[in-house]
Formats: structure tokens, C-alpha cells, sequence
């Protein structure tokens, strides 16, 4: 799977989007962007996920370049509970369920 | 709708002991993954059960194997334990290769937090 860079921690107000960043400069066609999070002690939680549009659920939104080099993963109103590692993950789409490898993600804090 | 149900949810073992950690899978799932995830650390990929056989395996020695039953749950198996197994255990559950054509995504339990002492 292709390595993916985060920063280690963001902090951003409660009731304001957060924009968390990755790069992924070395995606390949037919993988996909993959987000999860983990809050403290939980198993992690499935986000969104995305190939080359952008995409958008319940939970976030998630925005891919042009070149899907990047991503970049929007919570539009952050609440307390947001507050967590998020994990942006790159997977082979050939079919069936890879191992997942999971890097250092972002702490994010949701600051009141 | 049930989601991924792990047990036991903590569990103490003392060095060179046995332990067998259990998954029931997100229903009308049929791949069942096993991570470990130790202090500080994000998951670590151990290996994957479909159709009751071992599919994928990551990085981690002969010590941790595991078994999917007919109905798809699993159990981890870790034997001689040592110190360093020391962490949270998570299943996640997926429609795999049935699905064919594009990953299907994880769905992870609460996790087993297993301390050998």
C-alpha cells in the first residue's frame, strides 16, 4: 500500500470545520483514500472513503486533488466528541478486504 | 442491526500462559480481520479469515493464529504469550471477496485490551 503523511496534531474551536490534511503522493490509479478515527480506547471508526471525486456523507466530506496526491478530510461543525487520532489510509481496490495499515494519523483536539 | 462484538472485553495473563480472544462479525458479513494495536500505536495488521481459511497475513510470528467457524465469527489464538503481546486486540469485519471489483470497507469491535504480566 502506498504511505500516507499526516501531521501529528491539529487543534480547531468547537462549531468550526476542521480540515485534516494527507498526502498520498505515491497513490497509484485504483486505490482508494480510506478515513477512519479513533476515539480513546475505541475501536476505530470508519469515516469515508473515496478513488477521485470527492465525496460526501453524514459524517465529513472528503476532497481529493486532481492529481490524488492529496486529501484532505472536512468535519463541518467539530463538536467535543470529534476530538480524536483520525487515520488516513491508501488500499488496493482489486477486490476482497486487505489488511488495513494504519500510520501515526492526526490527534485531533476540538478545542471549546 | 448488530455491529462487530468482541470478548472478553479486558483480560490479565501472566508470561507463557494461552489466550484465545473471540469475534462475531457485522451481520451479513463473511471476512473477518484481527489487528493489534499496542500503546501510543496505530493498528497493526495480523492476518484475515474468509471461507474458513487464513487469506492474508501480516508481519507477526507463527505464536498468533486464529480460526473462523461456519457461521463467521473468529478467535485469535496467541500462545507462549509474552510481554510485548500486551495491547488492544480488534476484529473488524467486511463483505469480502464475494463483493469483487473494489475494497469493501472495515468495520472494527470494541477491541479485547490484553495485559501479561
Amino acid at each position: 500500500d502506498a504511505k500516507t503523511t499526516q501531521p501529528t496534531s491539529m487543534d480547531c474551536a468547537e462549531g468550526r470545520a476542521a480540515n485534516l490534511p494527507c498526502n498520498h503522493s505515491t497513490i497509484s490509479g485504483n486505490e482508494y483514500v480510506y478515513w477512519y478515527r479513533q476515539i480513546h480506547s475505541q475501536g476505530p471508526q470508519y469515516i469515508i472513503h473515496g478513488l477521485k471525486n470527492n465525496e460526501t456523507n453524514e459524517m465529513a466530506s472528503l476532497i481529493i486533488t486532481e492529481d490524488r496526491k492529496s486529501s484532505t478530510l472536512i468535519l463541518p461543525h467539530a463538536t467535543l466528541r470529534d476530538t480524536a487520532v483520525y487515520y488516513c489510509i491508501v488500499l488496493y481496490s482489486g477486490g476482497g478486504a486487505d489488511g488495513l495499515t494504519f500510520g501515526k494519523g492526526t490527534h485531533l483536539i476540538i478545542q471549546p | 442491526d448488530a455491529g462487530v462484538t468482541q470478548s472478553p472485553t479486558h483480560l490479565i495473563k501472566t508470561r507463557g500462559q494461552q489466550v484465545t480472544l473471540r469475534c462475531s462479525p457485522k451481520s451479513g458479513h463473511d471476512t473477518v480481520s484481527w489487528y493489534q494495536q499496542a500503546l501510543g500505536q496505530g493498528p497493526q495488521f495480523i492476518f484475515q479469515y474468509y471461507e474458513e481459511e487464513e487469506r492474508q497475513r501480516g508481519n507477526f510470528p507463527d505464536r498468533f493464529s486464529g480460526h473462523q467457524f461456519p457461521n463467521y465469527s473468529s478467535e485469535l489464538n496467541v500462545n507462549a504469550l509474552l510481554l510485548g503481546d500486551s495491547a488492544l486486540y480488534l476484529c473488524a469485519s467486511s463483505l469480502g471477496w464475494l463483493a469483487g471489483g473494489f475494497q469493501e470497507t472495515q468495520y472494527f469491535g470494541p477491541g479485547t485490551r490484553l495485559l501479561v504480566l
